[in-house]
This record gives structure tokens, C-alpha cells and sequence, in this order.
């Protein structure tokens, strides 16, 4: 059974970095094909990506947030890292991991944590 | 910077058939965007339902179909069912980089 899970800080200053971590479960991260990404939603509003890690260690970006976000893996640990810079009240969303498998006739996004809601508020 | 456009509101009454379309701003969409659609109810995370296009995951129910109509990627429901109420968006890919739909609020009534 592949699970997600996110975690993080519930509260942010503005300005400041925020760290959300994936942890999973049920597949492997060097398993090639398969891949994790983090999306968001501001409340009431739409999903957002926002970047992607492959088994391969490639790393894909929101091309309006790239210059803020970073994104990493510990295979070991199966855990995928996010962090955003400079964070803002108009980046308070839920964030949410999710896997994506890559097959022949092309991506498949098909399992999701439940989310964590970050508030940025000073 | 590029938008995915979907109808903000669609209105079905049970056990009819509901088309929502997903539209890009650079053009026709084809299979080559790689079309993912999912469902979100109110306090849920999303719910995949397709992929590439028209691939079913395991879990999806089988009055849920998607294509690609007139350069948009399609979702159709058919048959629908009250708990089909829900948003709906969809997701293309560009090249290195993915784009959710605006989404769609489907009612059942």
C-alpha cells in the first residue's frame, strides 16, 4: 500500500524559509519511473504545482516560484524535502506530496498525502 | 505564464451525462500534454481519476472517461451519481513542467 505523508511547520513569519517534508511509504524513490511532487492550495482557491523530483535525481520547477523552491530526496530515509524562500502571506495554502509514476503513455499523478495546511502570518 | 482553463460551474441531474474540457492557452491540447484529471471534495485531498489522456487508475469507477475533444482534454461522467458532486481539475504537462486547470465545481441536483 503507497501512503504519503506531509509535515511541517503550521506557522510561518513572513520572510522567512519554510521546510516541508513527504515521507512515504509502499515504493522506493531509486525505483526508475517514479517520481514525487508537491502542489498547493490557497484556501478556496486551485491546485498549484510546484515541483517535482524524479528516481534519477532530476528536479523540475514552477516556472513562477522556481527561484524560491528547492526540492530534494533521502532514498534512504524515503523522504522528499521542499523548501520556499522569502515565504508570504499569499503563500499560506495546504501543501500537499504526491507520486507520480512514469509509464510508456506518460504520467500518471495517483496517489496524495492529505495535506498540511502552513499559515504565513506574523 | 500559461492558464488552464476549465468551466468555472457545471450543473447534471442524476444519471445524465456531464463533458468538462480543459483548454490551454498555447493552443490545442493533444496526448503529448499528458492529461491527468482529479476530483477533490470539500476538506479532502484530490482523488486521481485519469491519466495520460484516458488511462483509468484501478480505483476509478468506470462511468468516468476521458478524451480529447475539439484541442481540449475531456472528462466525462456518465450516469452520474450523487456523490460524483465535487471539483473537478485537470493537469497538462509542458515540458519539464505541469499546469493544473482552473477547476470545475460539478453539481448533482
Amino acid at each position: 500500500q503507497v501512503t504519503l505523508r506531509e509535515s511541517g511547520p503550521a506557522l510561518v513569519k513572513p520572510t522567512q524559509t519554510l521546510t516541508l517534508t513527504c515521507t512515504f511509504s509502499g515504493f522506493s524513490l531509486s525505483t526508475s519511473g517514479m517520481c514525487v511532487s508537491w502542489i498547493r492550495q490557497p484556501p478556496g482557491k486551485a491546485l498549484e504545482w510546484l515541483a517535482l523530483i524524479d528516481w534519477d535525481d532530476d528536479k523540475y520547477y514552477s516556472t513562477s516560484l522556481k527561484t524560491r523552491l528547492t526540492i530534494s530526496k533521502d532514498t534512504s530515509k524515503n523522504q522528499v524535502v521542499l523548501t520556499m524562500t522569502n515565504m508570504d502571506p499569499v503563500d499560506t495554502a495546504t501543501y500537499y506530496c504526491a507520486r507520480i509514476r512514469q509509464e510508456l503513455q506518460g504520467d500518471a499523478f495517483d496517489i496524495w498525502g492529505q495535506g498540511t495546511m502552513v499559515t504565513v502570518s506574523s | 505564464q500559461t492558464v488552464v482553463t476549465q468551466e468555472p460551474s457545471l450543473t447534471v441531474s442524476p444519471g445524465g451525462t456531464v463533458t468538462l474540457t480543459c483548454a490551454s492557452s498555447t493552443g490545442a491540447v493533444t496526448s503529448g500534454y499528458y492529461p491527468n484529471w482529479f476530483q477533490q471534495k470539500p476538506g479532502q485531498a484530490p482523488r486521481a481519476l485519469i491519466y495520460s489522456t484516458s488511462n483509468k487508475h484501478s480505483w476509478t469507477p468506470a462511468r468516468f472517461s476521458g478524451s480529447l475533444l475539439g484541442g481540449k482534454a475531456a472528462l466525462t461522467l456518465s450516469g452520474v451519481q450523487p456523490e460524483d458532486e465535487a471539483e473537478y481539475y485537470c493537469l497538462l504537462y509542458y515540458g519539464g513542467a505541469y499546469v493544473f486547470g482552473t477547476g470545475t465545481k460539478v453539481t448533482v441536483l
